[in-house]
C-alpha cells in the first residue's frame, strides 16, 4: 500500500528555536497533503491543507506565521514550527491523498515535538 | 463544532468478544466514511471504509454498518484480540472536489483483555 513518511519521528528543541517536519509520499504523487495536531488522548485536529504550488489553507484559529507550510513538490510537504514554545509541544501528523484515486487518505507515522 | 460524534469514549471487552463503536454525522454531503486504528505514538492507519451506496462492508473481523437515513455508522470488531487494543477513530468527508477534509470523531479506546 501507499506509504507516507514523516521525519523526524521525535524532536526535542529549546524554546525560541524553529523546527521543520517533513512529510513525503513515497510511492505516489500527492497534490494535496494535510497537517494535523493531536494532543494526548484526543482526536486529530486539522491544522491546514497543503497544496502543491500554492499557499496552504489554514483552519480557523491556526497561526499562519507560527506554522509555516511549504508544498514544494508533488511528494513533499514541510511544516515549520517557528519560534517554538512549550505549548507547541504536540504530536504532528501529516496525511496525503493519492492523486490517482478519490477517497483514501494515507497517514504518516507522526512527529512528536517537545519544546523545553 | 464536531461534525462527527463518536461513542463510547472507551470500552473493555474480553478476548473473543465483540467490540461495537458508533458514530453519527450531520452533514448529508458526506459520502466517504473511513475508520482508522491508532496505536500509541503512531499515526492512524486506515482500517476499513464505506460509501453510502452500501449498508454493510466486511473485511475479516471488521464490519462497518451504515444507516443513511439515520446518518449513523458503526464499527464491529468480531472475535476481539489483545492486538486489537488501540484507539479507533471514525471519520467522514466529501470525496469529490477539493473539499476533502476529514472530520474525525473523538475516538474510542478499546482494551481487549485476555
Amino acid at each position: 500500500g501507499a506509504v507516507v513518511s514523516q521525519h523526524p519521528s521525535r524532536v526535542i528543541c529549546k524554546s525560541g528555536t524553529s523546527v521543520k517536519i517533513e512529510c513525503r509520499s513515497l510511492d505516489f504523487q500527492a497534490t494535496t497533503m494535510f497537517w494535523y495536531r493531536q494532543f494526548p488522548k484526543q482526536s486529530l485536529m486539522l491544522m491546514a491543507t497543503s497544496n502543491e504550488g500554492s499557499k496552504a489553507t489554514y483552519e480557523q484559529g491556526v497561526e499562519k506565521d507560527k506554522f509555516l507550510i511549504n508544498h514544494a513538490s508533488l511528494t513533499l510537504s514541510t511544516l515549520t514550527v517557528t519560534s517554538a514554545h512549550p505549548e507547541d509541544s504536540s504530536f504532528y501528523i501529516c496525511s496525503a491523498r493519492d492523486d490517482r484515486y478519490t477517497g483514501e487518505l494515507f497517514f504518516g507515522e507522526g512527529s512528536r515535538l517537545t519544546v523545553l | 463544532q464536531q461534525q462527527v460524534k463518536q461513542s463510547p469514549q472507551s470500552l473493555i471487552v474480553q478476548k473473543g468478544g465483540i467490540s461495537i463503536i458508533n458514530c453519527a454525522y450531520e452533514n448529508t454531503a458526506f459520502d466517504y466514511f473511513p475508520w482508522y486504528q491508532q496505536f500509541p505514538g503512531k499515526g492512524p492507519a486506515l482500517l476499513i471504509a464505506i460509501r453510502p451506496d452500501v449498508s454493510e462492508k466486511k473485511e475479516g473481523r471488521f464490519t462497518i454498518s451504515f444507516n443513511k437515513s439515520a446518518k449513523q455508522f458503526s464499527l464491529h470488531i468480531m472475535d476481539s484480540q489483545p492486538g486489537d487494543s488501540a484507539t479507533y477513530f471514525c471519520a467522514a468527508s466529501r470525496s469529490l472536489g477539493n473539499d476533502y477534509k476529514l472530520s474525525f470523531g473523538a475516538g474510542t479506546t478499546v482494551t481487549v483483555r485476555a
